[in-house]
């Protein structure tokens, strides 16, 4: 069974510009989440869908949003990039939605802001 | 104070040698604790999970929980060069695909010399 897949894996943009990131979950699963994975901060968490509803959310300015798609795949945009944005953005699938479904993570895309 | 303490490192130990990590947390909520591995240029994978206190050994890997004193450890035997990588404490209050309400160390990195 083929894993989670994540396009880019490598990005540089630009301070005021916006990006689109895409992720591809195992087959199968319907949930999937973003996380943002910095030296400084560490893994934090971005948002999860499931079944095309946006379920949690973490604590990022309203700039960082996403969508799911009806065949799971899901997109994260990040609009008005500033440097601090930087970071590898991990996505993760799982079956089913909290509780003990294990989530898989992807490679990540590395997002570089200059 | 963070929710989730986990020394950095990184942490440089020969082939062979019983690897140490650990990691601390102020909230006594937590019932789920996880160890994940970060290969270089990879998503984090899930290793093991402990539900509440006690031990959890799988393989050459032994997951301990004190909930007394906040701790939680993850000892590696008989380490291997493969076993280089960055290793990353979460836990929560629910399951371990508890999107949203995992809360992840920021990862101790890890170095088994040949």
């Amino acid at each position: 069974k083929a894993g989670v897949t994540q396009t880019p894996r490598y990005l540089i943009k630009t301070r005021g510009q916006q990006v689109t990131l895409s992720c591809s979950p195992i087959s199968g699963h319907r949930s999937v989440s973003w996380y943002q994975q910095t030296p400084g901060q560490g893994l934090q968490f971005l948002f999860e869908y499931f079944s095309e509803t946006q379920r949690n959310k973490g604590n990022f300015p309203g700039r960082f949003s996403g969508r799911q798609f009806s065949n799971s795949r899901s997109e994260m945009n990040v609009s008005t990039l500033e440097l601090g944005d930087s970071a590898l953005y991990l996505c993760a699938s799982s079956f089913g939605s909290g509780g003990t479904d294990t989530q898989y993570f992807g490679p990540g895309t590395r997002l570089t802001v200059l | 104070q963070k929710e989730v303490e986990q020394d950095p490192g990184p942490l440089s130990v020969p082939e062979g040698a019983i690897v140490s990590l650990n990691c601390t947390y102020s909230n006594s909520a937590f019932q789920y604790f996880m160890w994940y591995r970060q290969y270089s240029r990879k998503g984090p994978e899930l290793l093991m999970y402990t539900y509440s206190s006690g031990n959890k050994e799988d393989g050459r890997f032994t997951a301990q929980v004190d909930k007394s004193s906040k701790y939680i450890s993850l000892f590696i035997r008989d380490s291997q060069p493969s076993d280089s990588a960055t290793y990353l404490c979460a836990m929560t209050t629910r399951g371990p695909g508890s999107q949203g309400n995992l809360i992840f160390g920021k990862g101790t990195k890890l170095s088994v010399k040949p």
